[in-house]
């Protein structure tokens, strides 16, 4: 059975740790992978993995797919109080327009 | 990025009455729209996938009479929750693809659906 699994399901850290997010996943025929954050409404985009090792970078956050390991990482430097949030990871299904997401990473950060 | 907008954020309603949530793709034109639900603190949950001009497709364990899903156009989803009752009370998510084949996918901003 095709699923995502993200891991730690929370977390807790001070303004200025650095993060790290883990997404793993067994789907057949993969092709990419997302990960979105989720404030207190729906899901923003932030990357679209599809190239294991390429590194995806926007300010303090990045991320790189694994697709030996079938992983992602998501990490989030010098992270902020605007950076709690829940954090998704979501892989389309081949067949069909379905994605398996992950149950989500819940982050709080402290000042 | 793409834009989807969702209508109403909020409502309240009775036990019995339906209630219906748009979804809108404002800057493209969207084929497929998909509608999720989420409980508290839970993942997204898919319910359905919305294709325009034809019939939605649901995933299993979810009632289709229930759901009344119609995609009358290429920007526009609707969501109807017929005879609603305070275990349907939950936050309703739709998306949609930029494109055919895309993997990408734009959320609206959810409904928050609450049955007295």
């Amino acid at each position: 059975e095709d699923k995502v699994v993200q891991s730690p399901l929370s977390l807790v850290v001070h303004e200025g740790d650095t993060v790290t997010l883990n997404c793993s996943y067994e789907v057949t025929n993969f092709r990419s992978l997302l990960w979105y954050k989720q404030e207190k409404k729906a899901p923003t985009f932030l990357f679209m993995l599809t190239s294991s090792g390429i590194e995806k970078k926007s300010g303090r956050l990045s991320s790189i797919l694994d697709k030996k390991e079938l992983s992602s990482i998501l990490n989030i430097t010098a992270t902020q109080t605007g950076d709690s949030a829940i954090y998704l990871c979501a892989v389309p299904a081949l067949t069909g327009n379905q994605f398996y997401f992950g149950t989500g990473t819940s982050l709080t950060v402290i000042p | 990025g793409a834009v989807v907008s969702q209508h109403p954020s909020r409502v309240i309603c009775k036990s019995g009455t339906s209630v219906k949530i748009e979804c809108r793709s404002l800057d493209f034109q969207a084929t497929t729209m998909f509608w999720y639900r989420q409980f508290p603190k839970q993942s997204l949950m898919l319910m359905a996938t919305s294709n325009e001009g034809s019939k939605a497709t649901y995933e299993q364990g979810v009632e289709k009479d229930k759901f009344l899903i119609n995609h009358a156009s290429l920007t526009l989803s609707t969501l109807t929750v017929t005879s609603a009752h305070p275990e349907d009370s939950s936050f309703y998510i739709c998306s949609a693809r930029v494109g055919t084949g895309a993997d990408t996918q734009y959320f609206g901003p959810g409904t928050r659906l609450t049955v007295l």
